[in-house]
């Protein structure tokens, strides 16, 4: 079935440094890639998204990159602050363009200040 | 300014009890989705529907209903709570670009 993995489910680095982590999905025909953001007792919201079309997309301090024939996308944090702490998700759309999303378990950042 | 709400925002309830969990989103979305988090699980999609009338069950299904009747509410039914089913709830909607937005969550707590 369709299945995307998470790593590491774990992230700690220092304030300042960069923080990536890393995404597979198992279905080809996925074509959309959002990330989202969790604060503690807060709702997931979209950070940054990436169509099939396009292989990196940058938004200030955050980038995705996408390799359609490895199935990964990864999220990368530049210049990581104490409030990019917060559980990350990735998500890949169910096949046949169902609007459906496949979450991955989540990683849990830490920034030291 | 269009938003999408849940109700309650914590309940408590006991085991057998019917309990109905409320998602409003005033954005005209067609798609809505229904939730489930818990520690170690990531979001697992419980029901989730296309349009008024259309619901469809997702990977962790059982011991949940949903209903359509308009295109801004999708309530979730517990039919006969169990403990298992103690978790937060988030409802979810989207458009045609399939980006979804979240609902503020429900935490649910069965005894």
């Amino acid at each position: 079935g369709e299945n995307v993995e998470q790593h590491p489910s774990t992230l700690s680095v220092q304030e300042g440094d960069s923080a990536v982590i890393k995404c597979t999905y198992s279905d080809s025909a996925s074509n959309y890639f959002p990330w989202y953001k969790q604060e503690l007792g807060k709702r997931p919201q979209l950070i940054i998204d990436i169509r099939s079309n396009v292989g990196e997309k940058k938004d200030q301090r955050i980038a995705v990159t996408l390799n359609k024939t490895a199935k990964h996308f990864s999220l990368h944090i530049t210049e990581t602050q104490p409030e990019d702490s917060a559980v990350y998700f990735c998500a890949a759309s169910g096949s046949s363009n169902t609007g459906k999303l496949i979450f991955g378990q989540g990683t849990t950042l830490q920034v030291k200040p | 300014d269009a938003e999408i709400t849940q109700s309650p925002r914590h309940k408590i309830t006991e085991t057998g009890r019917q309990v109905t969990l409320a998602c409003h989103q005033t954005w005209n979305h067609n798609n809505m989705f229904w939730y489930r988090q818990d520690l170690g699980h990531g979001l697992r999609l419980i029901h989730y529907s296309y349009g008024v009338h259309d619901t469809n069950k997702g990977e962790v299904s059982d011991g949940y209903s949903v209903s359509r009747s308009n295109t801004e509410d999708l309530p979730l039914t517990l039919e006969s709570a169990a403990s298992s089913q103690t978790s937060v709830y988030f409802c979810a909607s989207s458009d045609r670009k399939e980006t979804q937005y979240f609902g503020p969550g429900t935490r649910l707590l069965v005894l």
